[in-house]
């Protein structure tokens, strides 16, 4: 069964560094999302992609963040300059459709660790 | 994105039914009830969806009140491995879920 895949697992960086998140969506997928969720806290959505631009993001999503589809299979967030807040499970999904009845998928999440 | 309420905790036995609340008293027209769940330490997935009508799928039931304003989601017979934070969330367009705290569901041998 197809699936979202995202890599690494785990990301270990110092405050300051800029940090890439990489996803791979499901390959005839249209719309793409990256969500973030702090230890012991909701999921938060961040941002969702078509069409190769942003269709919407959160009050979360500032200029330190940035998502792009470099190539035909990859989907990357990209944080420019770390903050210890920006420590959080980082979670990719994908949809099929551009509609409300269809289901997201998502992939197993990076871990960010800020030092 | 219309508001849900869950209560925060359910706990249930092995092997017997499961019955998830959710009341959305807000929800527009438009709005597609969808839930999703979060197995420890796993991104969320995908449960089950529906509109107006009740909805059946291999994973769970999901039923609507007629005036729309809860569901309920049904586990037919709870495994272990359904123990899971449960999401009810409201859908009215593509864009981002809107996810609240859910509930907890615990499941005993």
């Amino acid at each position: 069964e197809p699936e979202v895949t995202q890599t690494p697992s785990h990301q270990v960086t110092q405050m300051g560094q800029e940090v890439i998140l990489r996803c791979v969506p499901i390959s005839n997928h249209l719309y793409f999302y990256w969500y973030r969720q702090i230890l012991g806290q909701k999921v938060e959505f961040l941002v969702s992609f078509y069409n190769n631009e942003i269709s919407e993001k959160s009050e979360i999503f500032d200029d330190q963040f940035s998502v792009e589809r470099p190539d035909g299979s990859n989907f990357t967030l990209k944080i420019r300059s770390t903050k210890l807040e920006d420590s959080a499970m980082y979670f990719c999904a994908s949809s099929e459709y551009v509609v409300s009845n269809n289901e997201q998928f998502f992939g197993p999440g990076t871990r960010l660790t800020v030092l | 994105d219309a508001k849900t309420t869950q209560p925060n905790s359910m706990e249930s036995n092995e092997e017997e039914p499961v019955h998830l609340p959710c009341n959305h008293s807000t929800i527009s027209g438009t709005d597609y009830i969808h839930w999703y769940r979060q197995l420890p330490s796993q991104g969320p997935e995908y449960v089950i969806h529906g509109l107006t009508s009740n909805v059946n799928n291999r994973m769970a039931s999901l039923a609507i009140a007629e005036d729309r304003k809860s569901s309920t989601l049904i586990l037919h017979r709870a495994t272990l491995r359904d123990a899971a934070v449960y999401y009810c969330i409201l859908q009215g367009g593509a864009d981002g879920l809107t996810f609240g705290k859910g509930t907890h569901l615990i499941i005993q041998p």
